[in-house]
């Protein structure tokens, strides 16, 4: 089964911090893995396609790794206005488009 | 700019049909499959549909194969939802989304739509 298991469920840090958001796969994914953020209210946006690229107008701040079946978005210093639910997306063999379940980070 | 605008949401009972509408602009329309994703409330992303270019084939999650039919218009820049046999678990909030040009990676959100299914 294609499942992507996201941890931690929330992340709670200060404004300057680093935060590091884990996206596990069941099987090798290929590099069709994509992170978005979603605020309360509001549609999900493209933050980084392609593993590790940073779609239009991101700041520099959020970065993408990985390989193989984990991947890491990386926030390097938290402001406020990233307080938002994170999903990752993967391409799938069934359904084109799967969807992790989501990691909360939330502003101290 | 691109520009989705979903439109059609709203209140049906179960077993009944609501057809959904998205209006692209500010991209070359004919050049991107295009998507419906939807929310339940307080839940994750779940795709439900995508139509390739020509409209000429669309696919679909299980959970509601048989039941919605994805089109578009490349005529009006629009796609649509038809949705029938709906389900109290179909209540969520539906979005349009355009494909990146690699594929298979959401580029673009519409502000999306509230179906609520309940009797």
């Amino acid at each position: 089964e294609n499942v992507l298991t996201q941890s931690p469920a929330t992340l709670s840090l200060s404004p300057g911090e680093r935060a590091t958001l884990s996206c596990r796969a069941t099987v090798i994914v290929d590099n069709y893995l994509a992170w978005y953020q979603q605020k309360p209210g509001q549609a999900p946006r493209l933050l980084i396609y392609g593993v590790s690229n940073r779609a239009t107008g991101i700041p520099a701040r959020f970065s993408g790794s990985g390989s193989g079946t984990d991947f890491t978005l990386t926030i390097s210093s938290l402001e406020p206005e990233d307080s938002a639910v994170y999903y990752c997306q993967r391409r799938g063999g069934g359904p084109p488009v799967i969807f992790g379940g989501g990691t909360k980070v939330e502003i101290k | 700019e691109v520009q989705l605008l979903d439109s059609g949401g709203g209140l049906v009972q179960p077993g009944g049909s609501l057809r959904l509408s998205c209006a692209a602009s500010g991209f070359p329309f004919t050049t991107y499959w295009m998507n419906w994703i939807r929310q339940a409330p307080g839940k994750g992303l779940e795709w439900v549909a995508n139509v390739n270019l020509d409209g000429s084939e669309g696919y679909y999650a299980d959970s509601v194969q048989g039941r919605f039919i994805i089109s578009r218009d490349n005529a009006k820049n629009s796609i649509s939802l038809q949705m029938n046999s709906l389900k109290v678990e179909d209540t969520a909030v539906y979005y349009c989304a355009k494909d990146h040009i690699r594929g298979w990676t959401l580029d673009s959100w519409g502000q999306g739509t509230l179906v609520t299914v309940s009797s």
